[in-house]
Formats: C-alpha cells, structure tokens, sequence
C-alpha cells in the first residue's frame, strides 16, 4: 500500500556507469518530482514533472534524465556518474488542484554512492 | 532567490516540555509552507501544510504558523515525547526562474527529546 515507492533503496556503482532509478506512485497524483539529498542533508529539487511535461531545472547537469512513461511513474537515468553524484535521491508526488498546490508526498529514497 | 534557513540546527530538550522550531525565508512571494520530519535513513514525512492565505495549521500536538510579510514559520510542538525526536525540515512553495513550482528547504532541525 505504499503511496511512492522507489527501487532500488541502495545503489553502489563505479565511476562512469549508468544507473536507472525508477519512481511509482498510486496517489492518482498529477506531479512528480526528483530530489536530491547531499551529504549535509540539504535536500534540493532536481526536476518535476506534471502531466508527463518536463519542467527543466536550470541546476541541474544534463546526465542527469528524468523519463515519465505515465502519470503514475517518473524515472531517473544517471549517465557517465560522478564521485559528487553521491547522494540520496527522494521521489515525490502531489495534486495540483486548481488555484493551490497540495501536498508533496515522499518515497523512502534511493541512496547512492559512486566509487 | 529564496533561502530557507532554520534555527536552530540542533536542540535537545527534556520529555514532556513545548519546544519551538523556526523557519525564516527571503522571498515572500510563496504560495504555501510545509513542515517535514524525517526519522534517519527514511523519506520524508509531511506534518503540516499552509496555504500563503492562511496564518495557521493544527494537527494533534503540532501547530503551525506562517507570517508571510516577515518571513517567518514556526513549528509548535506541545508535551515534546521521545518519539518525536527527529529532523524536522521547513519547505516553502514557490515559482523558480523558469515559472515552475518548486519547493525550497531549508537545512533542518535535528531534534533529541530526552527521557
């Protein structure tokens, strides 16, 4: 019954592969969204995405992918990775009801580590 | 643009006492504030949402408030209990430099309730 849910939980990898991490919500929301956790627990977006439209984040390096198949999925593909690319990486969904924005709501988070 | 900074960035308090977190933030134009708490190693856990028409949001022993012409949130917790010994972060709804939504946190909260 978990509402966002994200695979892997863990991910350890070498320096210049690819990676794929894959986000599912059942909310029936219509946003989702990529955030990014480092090392001092500063947690910042990445990318969202309503509809299935990208809106582009002007921070972020363009390795970095997002795809959304559908409304329920968004998932995050890493080219030629990083040793800064380590981090935790949080999903997150919610409903833009006309006029508001309603609450984000978080997967338990996928972490990384490039060595 | 917006920075979201809390304080303070640790606090330890004895069981049963009231505690206050604050959030403060730059850019007034927001359209809503949320509290998080996130337990280490977990996602994030949404508390409280405030809309930017509202001053104030109640759930159980958790009280909000949101003064937006200073800037200012404040997370209220009543008869403090061990359990709720966690992170606890500020995010504040806003428009990025490309028109998108986008929620900016602030660096947390780390607080240790003491039996």
């Amino acid at each position: 019954d978990t509402a966002v849910s994200q695979t892997p939980k863990y991910l350890v990898t070498q320096m210049g592969n690819d990676k794929s991490i894959k986000c599912e919500q059942n909310l029936g929301h219509d946003t989702m969204y990529w955030y990014k956790q480092d090392s001092k627990k500063f947690l910042k977006i990445m990318f969202s995405y309503n509809n299935k439209e990208l809106i582009i984040n002007e921070t972020v390096p363009n390795r970095f992918s997002p795809k959304s198949p559908d409304k329920a999925h968004l998932n995050l593909h890493i080219n030629s990775l990083e040793l800064g690319d380590s981090a935790v990486y949080f999903c997150a969904s919610s409903h833009r009801t006309s006029g508001r924005r309603d609450t984000q709501y978080f997967g338990p988070g996928t972490r990384l580590t490039v060595l | 643009k917006q920075e979201v900074t809390q304080i303070p960035a640790a606090l330890s308090v004895p069981e049963g006492e009231n505690l206050v977190l604050n959030c403060s933030f730059t850019d007034s134009a927001i359209y809503n504030l949320q509290w998080f708490r996130q337990d280490p190693g977990k996602g994030l856990t949404s508390l409280l949402l405030i809309q930017s028409s509202q001053r104030e949001q109640t759930s159980g022993r958790l009280n909000a408030s949101l003064d937006k012409s200073s800037g200012r949130s404040t997370l209220y917790i009543a008869a403090s209990q061990p359990g709720d010994s966690a992170t606890y972060l500020c995010a504040v709804g806003g428009i990025s430099n490309f028109g998108n939504e986008k929620l900016t946190f602030g660096t947390g909260t780390r607080l240790t309730i003491i039996p």
